[in-house]
């Protein structure tokens, strides 16, 4: 079984700021947190990865809880390609990755 | 980035025959590449991993002699269905780990196969 929980599904409007959250805990202090997304009929596309510390690239930014129990992908602006299933994972880095059901992110205009 | 190359993207072909399928890590080294399966609306489920030089470890329940596994190199993976059937249609979507970096998997763009 998946070792995070997401929501189902998130709604945002084009624009705003995409807040999708996940919980861990039960995260080992040796795993990292991974998002992915898929986009329909796509390979999933890795978006970000963090240990403790809060992490920001071009696509998104991370937020990790002190505790690590938890986690928020922040898409600053989003856009209608954002419309996406978004995977929350926990990983060591040497092991399989399992997927959960993800959260399906629907941006309107 | 890293870059993973699936081929083909999709294949239609009549029950019976036997389809392969290329994974190719174009820009780093992969000593192990992962194949997964997914139904539609559902979620990817792990099929085996696939390891350079050795043997592929598969999941609970993935027939081996059905799915054939081949890693001959540190770029390359093939995992052909042999004898496909109606049932094994689905997208089939494979990963790799660069080797020297303790990083994210990267993921080919998928293969749609649709069984006659």
């Amino acid at each position: 079984d998946a070792k995070t929980t997401q929501p189902t599904s998130m709604d945002c409007a084009e624009g705003r700021a995409a807040n999708l959250p996940c919980n861990h805990s039960t995260i080992s202090g040796n795993e990292y947190v991974y998002w992915y997304r898929q986009i329909h009929s796509q390979g999933p596309q890795y978006i970000i990865h963090g240990l403790k510390n809060n992490e920001t690239n071009e696509m998104a930014s991370l937020i990790i809880t002190e505790d690590r129990k938890s986690s928020t992908l922040i898409l600053p602006h989003a856009t209608l390609r954002d419309t996406a299933v978004y995977y929350c994972i926990v990983d060591s880095g040497y092991s399989t990755l399992t997927f959960g059901k993800g959260t399906m992110l629907l941006v309107s205009p | 980035g890293a870059v993973v190359s699936q081929h083909p993207s999709r294949v239609i072909c009549k029950s019976g025959t036997s389809v392969k399928i290329e994974c190719r890590s174009l820009d780093f080294q992969a000593t192990t590449m992962f194949w997964y399966r997914q139904f539609p609306k559902k979620s990817l489920m792990l099929m085996a991993t696939s390891n350079e030089g050795s043997k592929a470890t598969y999941e609970q329940g993935v027939e081996k002699d059905k799915f054939l596994i081949n890693h001959a190199s540190l770029t390359l993976s093939t995992l052909t269905v042999t004898s496909a059937h109606p049932e094994d249609s689905s997208f089939y979507i494979c990963s790799a780990r660069d080797n020297s970096a303790r990083g994210p998997q990267h993921f080919g763009d998928g293969t749609r196969l649709s069984i006659l």
